[in-house]
């Protein structure tokens, strides 16, 4: 597989659930990150991490945790979610965070559903 | 602060036409990247084009051209030849840095590009 895969692609959830999102990405970059897509508003990011280092934390509530074991591979796991937290979750890499210069490459995102 | 403004939610455009997707922004870091993506309904963003703010030419790749105007804090996307596939929800975004050395990345609300046969 190329670029940057997303696992699941759909996920329905209750508000009392734990699960966990999945991105890895197969183009040998250093840097990775999370964004949240609601309805109507810009796209937002909520965490990065470069060479497995997290560098940004865009005060996202704690029920959102991430998890970065090795360049390739970023997790975010989800627990006690609340209904406005449905939304698209986007993963993306870029060869390196720090710089303007290094375009993002994203993944084909997860449907969360919290009800 | 970093912020990217797209003022058409909507554009239309005739197939095999061409078509301007507006993006303006407003930083005050000196060195910044200026990035369109296109994000079809399957979700995936698709990125197309890059600018960088010291880049003296416009960026150009295929069928798409990035109409960098510095002074105007401006960085439209141009479509050529617009073709059926091209409909899609178009973001512009920016990345920069700040004086922290926080990496920081905005993204535009998107316009929505239909394209009629």
């Amino acid at each position: 597989e190329t670029g940057v895969t997303q696992t699941p692609r759909h996920l329905v959830m209750g508000m009392t659930n734990k699960k966990s999102l999945k991105c890895e990405q197969h183009l040998g970059h250093n840097a990775m990150y999370w964004y949240k897509q609601s309805a109507k508003k810009p796209l937002e990011l909520m965490f990065v991490y470069n060479f497995k280092e997290q560098t940004e934390n865009n005060s996202v509530p704690s029920r959102f945790s991430p998890e970065c074991p090795n360049s390739s591979h970023l997790f975010l796991h989800l627990h006690t979610l609340q209904p406005e937290d449905s939304a698209l979750y986007l993963c993306a890499s870029s060869q390196e965070s720090g710089s303007p210069t290094y375009e993002q490459y994203f993944g084909p995102g997860t449907r969360l559903t919290v009800t | 602060a970093q912020k990217i403004t797209q003022t058409q939610p909507g554009m239309f455009v005739q197939e095999k036409e061409a078509v301007t997707l507006d993006c303006t922004y407003d930083t005050s870091d000196p060195s910044y990247g200026l990035f369109w993506y296109k994000q079809p309904s399957s979700g995936e963003m698709i990125f197309l084009i890059y600018q960088g703010s010291y880049d003296q030419q416009n960026a150009t790749e295929g069928r798409y051209s990035l109409n960098f105007q510095k002074a105007r804090k401006s960085a439209n996307l141009v479509i050529s030849a617009s073709q059926l596939g091209d409909s899609a929800m178009y973001f512009c975004a920016m990345r920069g840095i700040d004086q922290g050395g926080s990496e920081k990345l905005v993204f535009g609300k998107g316009t929505k590009l239909t394209v009629n046969p």
